[in-house]
C-alpha cells in the first residue's frame, strides 16, 4: 500500500528567503506526482506536475525534482513572499488507482 | 475555461437525513475523484469514476456512494448522516485515467448538526 509522508511538518521563514519542501513515497511504481497548494479552507490549486519519466519540472519560482528509483520529491521555493504562506500537499498517481496524498506541509512566510 | 464546479459551497443536514453533492468537471476530463477533508485532517479518498465506471473506492461504509453521469459530472451521495461526516468534501477531474494533471473545485462544507 502506497504511503506518501512530507517533511517538515510546518516551516516558518523571514521574507526572501529560498527553501525546500520533501515528499517521500514507498511505492516507486508510479505514473505521475503533483504538487498543490491549499488556502485555508478552500480547495486545492495545482502547481506542478511530474510525470514518471521526467526528472524536474519548472514554474515561475517553482521547481520540483523526482527522483523515482529512491522514492523521493522536493519543491524549491524561490525568494519566498507572504502571498506563498498556505499547506504545500504532494500525491502520487499509481495505475488503476487513486491519488494518494502526504499529510502536507504548512508554509508561513513572515513580511 | 471554466475549471471543476462544486455545488453547493455549503450545506447544513441534519443528523440521519441524506445529502447529495454535485461536481462538474472540466471540459474533456473523463475522471472524478471525490475526497473527504475533516477539519484539521489529511485528504482521504472516497470514490473515482472514470468513463461512467466506478474505478477504486476509499475505505468508507457504503453509507456514501454516488455516479458518474454521461456528461462525467458526478453525483456524490452521503446517507443517514453522522455528525463525524462533517468535513470539506473535495471533487478533482483529470483525463486519460487520471496520467495527466488533476484540477480540484473549491469543494463543498458539509455541516451536520
Amino acid at each position: 500500500k502506497q504511503e506518501v509522508t512530507q517533511i517538515p511538518a510546518a516551516l516558518s521563514v523571514p521574507e526572501g528567503e529560498n527553501l525546500v519542501l520533501n515528499c517521500s513515497f514507498t511505492d516507486s511504481a508510479i505514473y505521475n506526482l503533483q504538487w498543490f497548494r491549499q488556502d485555508p479552507g478552500k480547495g486545492l490549486t495545482s502547481l506542478l506536475l511530474i510525470q514518471s519519466s521526467q526528472r524536474e519540472q519548472t514554474s515561475g519560482r517553482l521547481n520540483a525534482s523526482l527522483d523515482k528509483s529512491s522514492g523521493r520529491s522536493t519543491l524549491y521555493i524561490a525568494a519566498s513572499q507572504p502571498g506563498d504562506s498556505a499547506t504545500y500537499l504532494c500525491a502520487v498517481k499509481e495505475g488503476g488507482q487513486n491519488f494518494v496524498f502526504g499529510p502536507g506541509t504548512r508554509l508561513s512566510v513572515l513580511p | 475555461e471554466a475549471g471543476v464546479t462544486q455545488s453547493p459551497t455549503h450545506l447544513i443536514k441534519t443528523s440521519g437525513h441524506q445529502a447529495t453533492l454535485r461536481c462538474s468537471p472540466i471540459s474533456g476530463h473523463t475522471s472524478v475523484y471525490w475526497y473527504q477533508q475533516a477539519l484539521g485532517l489529511g485528504l482521504q479518498f472516497l470514490l473515482w469514476y472514470d468513463e461512467g465506471e466506478e474505478r477504486n473506492r476509499g475505505n468508507f461504509p457504503p453509507r456514501f456512494s454516488g455516479r458518474q453521469f454521461p456528461n462525467y459530472s458526478s453525483e456524490l451521495n452521503v446517507n443517514a448522516l453522522e455528525l463525524e461526516d462533517s468535513a470539506l468534501y473535495l471533487c478533482a477531474s483529470s483525463s486519460y485515467r487520471g496520467r495527466t494533471e488533476a484540477f480540484f473545485g473549491q469543494g463543498t462544507r458539509l455541516t451536520v448538526v
